[in-house]
C-alpha cells in the first residue's frame, strides 16, 4: 500500500522555523517526483513546492520563495520542506504529494496525498 | 484569489447530473492538462480525473472530465450522498512554472 505519511508541524512564533518530513512507503520514490500542497483553515489547496525525481530540479510558489526549501533524501524514501521566516499566512495543513508519473511535458497532477501536518504560525 | 476559477458551490438531486467548471487562460488551462479532485469532508484530497480525461483505475465512470480552450469541465452522474464534497480543478502554469488550483467547488446532494 502506499503511504505517505507527515511530521514536523507545530506551533511556531513569527519569523521562526520549522523542518516538515514525510515518510513514504510502498512504493519506488526516486521513480517520482513529489510536490507540497498547504490548505489554510477553511480555505483551499495551494501549491507550494516541487521537486524531481533526483532533487536535481526544483520549484516554489512566489509566496514561499526564498522562505522555503524542499529537498529530498531517496536513500531515506523521505520528502522534506524546511521553513523559514514564518509568517501568520503560512498557517496551514501541510500535505505531501505524490506527482503522478507522465510521459506528457503538459501534464501535472497528483496521484497520491498524504493526510497533512499542521503549521501555525502565531505570536 | 485563484488562477483557476470555479464556482464556490453547486447543487443536485441525487440520481442526477452536476458539472462543474472550471475557468483559467492561456498560460495554464489552454496549454496543459487539467485534473480534479475530490476532498470529502475531513480527508485528504483525492485524485478523480487526470490529463483532462483519464479516470485513476477505481474511479467510477460516473465521473468524467473534459477541456475546451481555456476551460474544463468535471461531470459527474447518478449523483449520491457521498458525492458531498469539495472539488478542486487543478493544472500546471507555465508562465509562473508553478502548479494552480481552483477555489474549490463544494457540491451538495439534496
Amino acid at each position: 500500500e502506499v503511504q505517505l505519511v507527515e511530521s514536523g508541524g507545530g506551533v511556531v512564533r513569527p519569523g521562526g522555523s520549522l523542518r516538515l518530513s514525510c515518510a513514504t512507503s510502498g512504493f519506488t520514490f526516486d521513480d517520482y517526483g513529489m510536490t507540497w500542497v498547504r490548505q489554510s483553515p477553511g480555505k483551499g489547496l495551494e501549491w507550494v513546492s516541487s521537486i524531481s525525481y533526483n532533487g536535481a530540479a526544483t520549484g516554489y510558489a512566489d509566496s514561499v520563495k526564498g522562505r522555503f526549501t524542499i529537498s529530498r533524501d531517496n536513500a531515506r524514501n523521505s520528502l522534506y520542506l524546511q521553513l523559514n521566516s514564518l509568517r501568520a499566512e503560512d498557517t496551514a495543513l501541510y500535505h505531501c504529494a505524490r506527482r503522478g508519473i507522465t510521459t506528457a511535458a503538459t501534464s501535472f497532477y497528483i496521484d497520491v496525498w498524504g493526510k497533512g501536518t499542521t503549521v501555525t504560525v502565531s505570536s | 484569489q485563484s488562477l483557476l476559477t470555479q464556482p464556490p458551490s453547486v447543487s443536485a438531486a441525487p440520481g442526477q447530473k452536476v458539472t462543474i467548471s472550471c475557468s483559467g487562460s492561456s498560460s495554464n488551462i489552454g496549454n496543459n492538462y487539467v485534473s480534479w479532485y475530490q476532498q470529502l469532508p475531513g480527508t485528504a484530497p483525492k485524485l478523480l480525473i487526470y490529463e483532462s480525461n483519464k479516470r485513476p483505475s477505481g474511479i467510477p465512470d460516473r465521473f468524467s472530465g473534459s477541456k475546451s480552450g481555456t476551460s474544463a469541465t468535471l461531470g459527474i452522474t447518478g449523483l449520491q450522498t457521498g458525492d458531498e464534497a469539495d472539488y478542486y480543478c487543478g493544472t500546471w502554469d507555465s508562465s509562473l512554472s508553478a502548479g494552480v488550483f481552483g477555489g474549490g467547488t463544494k457540491l451538495t446532494v439534496l
